[in-house]
């Protein structure tokens, strides 16, 4: 099994402040970093994957690096807004598997 | 509107009692899986399915049994041998399994089993 860490666990923001957190992954057996955002009552959905050493991918507002070699994903938020308020997940995909953590939960006060 | 589906939402069962939990599919993908949510935990593979009558276990498969008989269907059936059966549960899918690391996967709403 491997240890995927999220950290932190939560995080309270002020509405327009910028935030960001991070996803720690074993650098074997790596194959892809995975992104999802979770919000209350609604399915996991799919932000982001990435595969190679220094990507980075943006959607909008959110952000996402990732460095393979040292194994971490930063997740960053510009500007949050109340609607950001969710669980961040990720995950590391070895091809046969995908590894979660255990989120980090975000709310954006208005 | 293609997407996954899980029912019930809530479900309570006695202890003792086996219980089957559905998730159905209609985005024609290839492999399905079952993940488990504990509080303060990851989510936790439970058993996955490649293809149609093929599966195979996960990280934490004790106490439960799965059937792929159709594509769109994999049913979850929570026995009365797994010891802490109380947890959400997540079903979710993808255009096929194995090696691709685009292999998204599309999640369900999830299924809250308490056992009584």
């Amino acid at each position: 099994i491997l240890n995927v860490e999220q950290s932190p666990q939560s995080l309270h923001v002020q509405e327009g402040d910028s935030t960001n957190f991070t996803c720690s992954f074993p650098s074997s057996n790596f194959y892809a970093l995975h992104w999802y955002r979770w919000e209350t009552a609604k399915s996991p959905e799919a932000l982001f994957v990435m595969t190679l050493n220094g990507d980075e991918k943006k959607k909008g507002r959110i952000s996402a690096t990732l460095n393979t070699k040292e194994g971490y994903s930063y997740l960053y938020i510009k500007g949050s807004q109340p609607e950001d308020s969710a669980t961040y997940l990720c995950a590391s995909n070895t091809g046969n598997q995908f590894y979660f953590g255990t989120g980090t939960s975000l709310t954006v006060i208005p | 509107d293609g997407g996954i589906t899980q029912s019930p939402k809530y479900l309570f069962r006695k202890e003792g009692q086996n219980v089957t939990l559905s998730c159905e599919q209609n985005l024609n993908h290839d492999a399905m899986y079952w993940y488990r949510q504990d509080p303060g935990q990851g989510l936790r593979l439970i058993y996955y399915s490649q293809i149609v009558n093929d599966f195979q276990k996960g990280d934490i498969a004790e106490g439960y049994s799965v059937s792929r008989e159709k594509k769109e269907s994999f049913p979850l059936t929570v026995t009365s041998a797994q010891k802490n059966p109380t947890a959400f549960y997540l079903c979710a899918s993808s255009v096929r399994g194995g090696l691709s690391p685009y292999n998204e996967q599309f999640f369900g709403p999830g299924t809250r089993l308490t056992v009584l």
